[in-house]
């Protein structure tokens, strides 16, 4: 088991353009959690599935974010139209029935 | 509605002395809790946790805490500092999903 997997590790992109980020969590847990990180803040939730099933969304998830798990495994976050607020850590998360969250190492966006 | 909150965003201890982060939560359920740490240009790493049954918990490093019902409390400590604790500490509660607090810088001084 290699643990939680994000790619990309960092992204630097342009305000406006369109950005993806893969989440492969560990193969037994089914649940999936992304948070966002900023410098000097504990991470914010964003969204969590439980298999395919997206059960809850934050409220800083604004149209402009979306996000799936098609089959219960991996999951997508998209960050369409970027802006510069949006520069931050996004973390991975995935856990079994018992709670505790395994994090993946981040994906670091940097819009300019 | 769940949260936490941490009291003191930075902790600054001396080698060798005693180091407590503190944590109080609000949860409308029997909680989960948890501390997880933060090393520079890592990712998040469970210290220890509280689901049910003994209060005292102890995690790893040395760390543990005390879930305290009466106080809505989950403090964080370690009896004696070491200069490879510096991090961040992150306090956070668990019912379907986990909330995290905003965190606490601890600096250990030589």
């Amino acid at each position: 088991d290699t643990g939680v997997s994000q790619d990309p590790r960092h992204k630097i992109t342009k305000r406006g353009q369109n950005v993806t980020f893969r989440c492969d969590p560990i193969s037994e847990h089914n649940r999936l959690y992304w948070y966002r990180q900023t410098l000097g803040q504990g991470p914010e939730f964003l969204t969590y599935f439980q298999n395919e099933a997206q059960l809850e969304k934050s409220r800083l998830l604004s149209d402009r974010f979306s996000a799936e798990r098609p089959k219960g495994s991996f999951s997508t976050l998209e960050i369409q139209r970027t802006e510069q607020g949006d520069s931050a850590m996004y973390l991975c998360a995935s856990s079994s029935e018992d709670g505790e969250l395994f994090f993946g190492e981040g994906s670091r966006l940097t819009v300019l | 509605a769940q949260s936490v909150t941490q009291l003191g965003s930075h902790v600054s201890v001396s080698e060798g002395a005693l180091v407590l982060l503190r944590c109080n939560y609000s949860s409308s359920v029997p909680p989960y809790l948890f501390w997880y740490v933060q090393y520079p240009n890592q990712g998040l790493q469970l210290l220890l946790k509280y689901t049910t049954g003994a209060t005292l918990v102890k995690g790893i490093n040395g760390f543990e805490a005390e879930f305290k019902k009466s106080e809505t409390s989950f403090h964080l400590t370690k009896p004696s500092a070491h200069m490879s604790d510096a991090a961040e500490y992150f306090c956070a509660v668990s019912f379907n999903d986990m909330r995290f607090g905003a965190g606490t810088r601890l600096t250990v001084k030589p």
